[in-house]
């Protein structure tokens, strides 16, 4: 079955700073990528998602890339603000009604 | 976003008593939700896949007569735990898709005593 590594376990960056987090995944048949952030006693809020037809995409401050060849997808979190503190999950699925597979997460520290 | 509840946000029971946790999809209809588990500092990990109609499909290692599952509607689907103990303590957390993208509840933190 699918298995998805995230890297970094946590981050920590300044406020204005960008952070990235990378993740890999194993099944090739695998076409939908979302993050997800979670904040202390919430469940996950989708913040982006890519589909496998596209290899980037931009929303404000926040941007995802995806290498099928090498089955790589990346967070790019530009300008950090201390809201953004958060754990941040990678997941990787196959058709629409498939699991969702998460990654260990990555806990971002924002420091003001 | 689509919105997907999750109800109660929180109980605590005595170690041997069933708890029911309830999961609607508030704007949409759902043919297939899905069910998580969040220990402490760890990731979510899926339970089952409950589907409309029909039974539910359990992942490896987890228990289907402890956790049982009933989609009985588009838009409610129950997770109960049977004859809860301590170890069963944790964020269960269920999801609904809707136009291919999954929607996450806002959690369930089970305490058992």
């Amino acid at each position: 079955g699918e298995n998805v590594e995230q890297h970094p376990s946590t981050l920590s960056v300044q406020e204005g700073d960008s952070a990235v987090i990378k993740c890999t995944y194993s099944d090739s048949a695998s076409n939908y990528f979302p993050w997800y952030k979670q904040e202390l006693g919430k469940g996950p809020q989708l913040i982006i998602d890519i589909r496998s037809n596209v290899g980037e995409k931009k929303d404000q401050r926040i941007a995802v890339t995806l290498n099928k060849t090498a089955k790589h997808f990346s967070l790019h979190i530009t300008e950090t603000q201390p809201e953004d503190s958060a754990v941040y999950f990678c997941a990787a699925r196959g058709t629409s009604y498939d699991k969702v597979i998460f990654g260990p997460g990555t806990s971002l520290s924002v420091i003001p | 976003g689509a919105v997907v509840s999750q109800h109660p946000s929180w109980v605590i029971c005595k170690s041997g008593t069933s708890v029911k946790i309830e999961c609607r999809s508030l704007d949409f209809q759902a043919t297939t939700m899905f069910w998580y588990r969040q220990f402490p500092k760890q990731s979510l990990m899926l339970m089952a896949t409950s589907n409309e109609g029909s039974k539910a499909t359990y992942e490896q290692g987890v228990e289907k007569d402890k956790f049982l599952i009933n989609h009985a509607s588009l838009t409610l689907s129950t997770l109960t735990v049977t004859s809860a103990h301590p170890e069963d303590s944790s964020f269960y957390i269920c999801s609904a898709v809707t136009q291919e993208t999954q929607y996450f509840g806002p959690g369930t933190r089970l305490l058992v005593l």
